[in-house]
């Protein structure tokens, strides 16, 4: 149970495209959605939390107009990077709460490696 | 300011107990503590969460004193395979606001 998945895996684009991320819970209703972004041998840093219905709420120093987040369902969140940039190259990872998953518990996509170009 | 402090690398041999503590002196009262294992290019893998005392499954214990203060993640046994990046977080219960420690990276030696 509470397994998660992001689509695509990998992704290289060129730079001033758009990119779009999918995360889906698989076997529950996640009410809540978290975006990560994370730099080679660096930590996780969130990006964002989203609820099923609401806007997002981005951590400071991340551009709401530049990641887009769309949590429209409850199995379903999507990033889209807009107008990327080399310096937007980084593994994305998403995840996901609610459920039998409880309150406190996240569970993680395999994330997404976003290159551009 | 809350936050989350854990030591950035630690080294151990295979077979031994392993131990990793994390730092979250702000903690609330009804703040949670989870723990997550990072291999390369992965997502993060849940271990255990806790909220006091002593917490075991079937791959970890997780030992949270009276205080909460701080929290141990213990790893039995260790296997060159639990070479990871272990991250401690703290989810405020009031708001589940995520307070993320910076991750222990873990080596295993032969």
């Amino acid at each position: 149970g509470a397994v998660v998945s992001q689509h695509p895996s990998w992704v290289i684009c060129k730079s001033g495209t758009s990119v779009k991320i999918e995360c889906r819970s698989l076997d529950f209703q996640a009410t809540t959605m978290f975006w990560y972004r994370q730099f080679p041998k660096q930590s996780l840093m969130l990006m964002a939390t989203s609820n099923e219905g609401s806007k997002a709420t981005y951590e400071q120093g991340v551009e709401k107009d530049k990641f887009l987040i769309n949590h429209a369902s409850l199995t379903l969140s999507t990033l889209t990077v807009t107008s990327a940039h080399p310096e937007d190259s980084s593994f994305y990872i998403c995840s996901a709460r609610g459920g039998l998953a409880g309150a406190y518990e996240q569970y993680f996509g395999p994330g997404t490696r976003l290159t551009v170009t | 300011l809350a936050k989350t402090t854990q030591p950035i690398s630690m080294d151990s041999y295979e077979g031994q107990e392993v131990n990793i503590t994390c730092s979250h002196n702000n903690i609330a009262t009804n703040d949670y503590i989870t723990w997550y294992q990072q291999f390369p290019s992965q997502g993060p893998r849940f271990i255990i969460q806790g909220y006091k005392t002593k917490v075991t499954n079937e791959v970890a214990s997780l030992f949270i004193p009276a205080d909460r203060k701080s929290s141990t993640l213990s790893l039995p046994r260790v296997s060159l395979s639990d070479t990871a990046v272990y991250y401690c977080l703290v989810v405020r219960g009031s708001n589940y606001q995520l307070i993320w420690g910076a991750g222990t990276k873990l080596i295993i030696k032969p």
